[in-house]
């Protein structure tokens, strides 16, 4: 089960919007509703950000929406700030091996 | 609100084992599957496996199946990453998270990074 592909980085200035794909195959994020988010600070653990494709849990900004089509899956981050600025992974579960994440992308907030 | 706190950081020789734990509190521990997470230094997340508390039902990663063993004590609450024999190749972060009822990793441990080294 190979990782599912993300973007390196991706970067914007604040205010504006972004959006982080996540490209599996009809196994995992075209075969599931279940793609979730995760952010990542320097030195810090993963946080859930979006789970089931498109729902924030409680505590986290309405400014991160998620959507999918087809096999990709796709982060909106918008009204971008400088605590944007972290790593973030997608993750999907598929048939094969229960759970697959993504490569990861870096954001910078210019 | 649930918490998951690991054991602290190891450093290791090679062939040497490793056991590292993972707690969890404030939340009914046996019914939620806990998950093993590796980040290899400046490197993305990978998933090992996943253990169901309750009645210790383990799934394992491919990649990892056969180097390390998941285990957990459900009166402790405590889940358990053990390796028999590391290599230079497990230095990484390792963590826990509990895998919640909509198939994401809701929680998750602070880390514990382990080091092998000669």
């Amino acid at each position: 089960q190979s990782a599912l592909t993300q973007p390196a980085s991706v970067s914007g200035s604040p205010g504006q919007s972004i959006t982080i794909s996540c490209t599996g195959t009809s196994s995992d994020v075209g075969g599931y509703n279940y793609v979730s988010w995760y952010q990542q600070h320097p030195g810090k653990a993963p946080k859930l950000m979006i789970y089931e494709v498109s729902n924030r849990p409680s505590g986290v900004s309405n400014r991160f929406s998620g959507s999918k089509s087809g096999n990709t899956a796709s982060l909106t981050i918008s009204g971008l700030q400088a605590e944007d600025e972290a790593d973030y992974y997608c993750s999907s579960y598929t048939s094969s091996t229960f759970y697959v994440f993504g490569t990861g992308t870096k954001v910078t907030v210019l | 609100e649930e918490q998951l706190v690991q054991s602290g950081a190891e450093v290791k020789k090679p062939g040497e084992s490793l056991k590292i734990s993972c707690k969890g509190s404030r939340y009914r521990f046996t019914s939620y599957w806990i998950a093993w997470v590796r980040q290899k230094p400046g490197e993305g997340l990978e998933w090992m496996g996943i253990i169901y508390p309750g009645d210790s039902d383990t799934r394992y990663s491919p990649s990892f199946q056969g180097h390390v063993t998941l285990s957990v004590d459900k009166f402790t609450s405590t889940a358990y990453l053990q390796w028999s024999s590391l290599k230079a190749s497990d230095t990484a972060m390792y963590y826990c998270a509990s895998l919640n009822s909509t198939r994401a990793f809701g929680n998750w441990g602070q880390g514990t990074l382990v080091t092998v080294s000669s």
